[in-house]
């Protein structure tokens, strides 16, 4: 069974809007999650590592002001993506790691911004 | 910045054919995943290398790690359309932990 759930599968917002995704450990205390972006028959980026109870580090070039990232507990990590613009549009995923034990990923939230 | 390059980009083949997926860097990696990923799903993960030189096997995929550890190729025997899927090579200093993904190869098998 899945090991990491993510919330909402699939998201349609307006533009300007903001809009939270969840990802969530089941079974396992995640001390870090990853939060990757897909764009379609493209690999996944990288835009920001979660540590519980730290602020996120983001890679170059993802703007912190706009994906906001939230580990407040254990089990759960959030990506807010906030005033949303239809170049956002795209697959986030999310990864989770409960220490030495192997990365397990979210199935995905599928985001379109009309 | 470690980069892993993944070859060919597409591929599609005949159900029963063979192939070989390459996934390269100049950096050495302390541990390298395969994954598969479906249209709409995360990636499902097949395989942890994590020696250099080691060889495993998940039934017709045959999965090798270079010596060097910098580079990784995924075979697979008599494919089948059920194979279709994008594949993803990823690189980390453990598999835990932060992953360096390649660009990823869209395989399609024809039936």
């Amino acid at each position: 069974g899945a090991v990491v759930s993510q919330h909402p599968s699939w998201v349609i917002c307006k533009s300007g809007t903001s809009v939270k995704i969840e990802c969530r450990s089941l079974d396992f205390q995640a001390t870090t999650m990853f939060w990757y972006r897909q764009f379609p028959k493209q690999s996944l980026m990288l835009m920001a590592t979660s540590n519980e109870g730290s602020k996120a580090t983001y890679e170059q070039g993802v703007e912190k002001d706009k994906f906001l990232i939230n580990h407040a507990s254990l089990t759960l990590s959030t990506l807010t993506v906030t005033s949303a613009h239809p170049e956002d549009s795209s697959f986030y995923i999310c990864s989770a790691s409960g220490g030495d034990s192997p990365l397990h990923f979210g199935n995905g939230t599928r985001l379109t911004v009309t | 910045t470690q980069l892993l390059e993944q070859s060919p980009q597409f591929l599609s083949i005949q159900e029963g054919e063979n192939l070989t997926v390459y996934c390269n860097s100049s950096s050495v990696f302390s541990s390298l995943q395969w994954y598969r990923q479906e249209p709409g799903e995360g990636p499902v993960l097949l395989v942890t290398v994590v020696t250099g030189g080691e060889v495993k096997k998940l039934k017709r995929l045959t999965f090798q790690f270079g010596d060097a550890r910098k580079d990784s190729s995924l075979h697979i025997t008599a494919a089948q359309p059920g194979d279709t899927g994008l594949y993803l090579c990823a690189g980390g200093r453990t598999s835990y932990g932060k992953l360096t993904f390649g660009q990823g190869t869209i395989l399609t098998v024809h039936p």
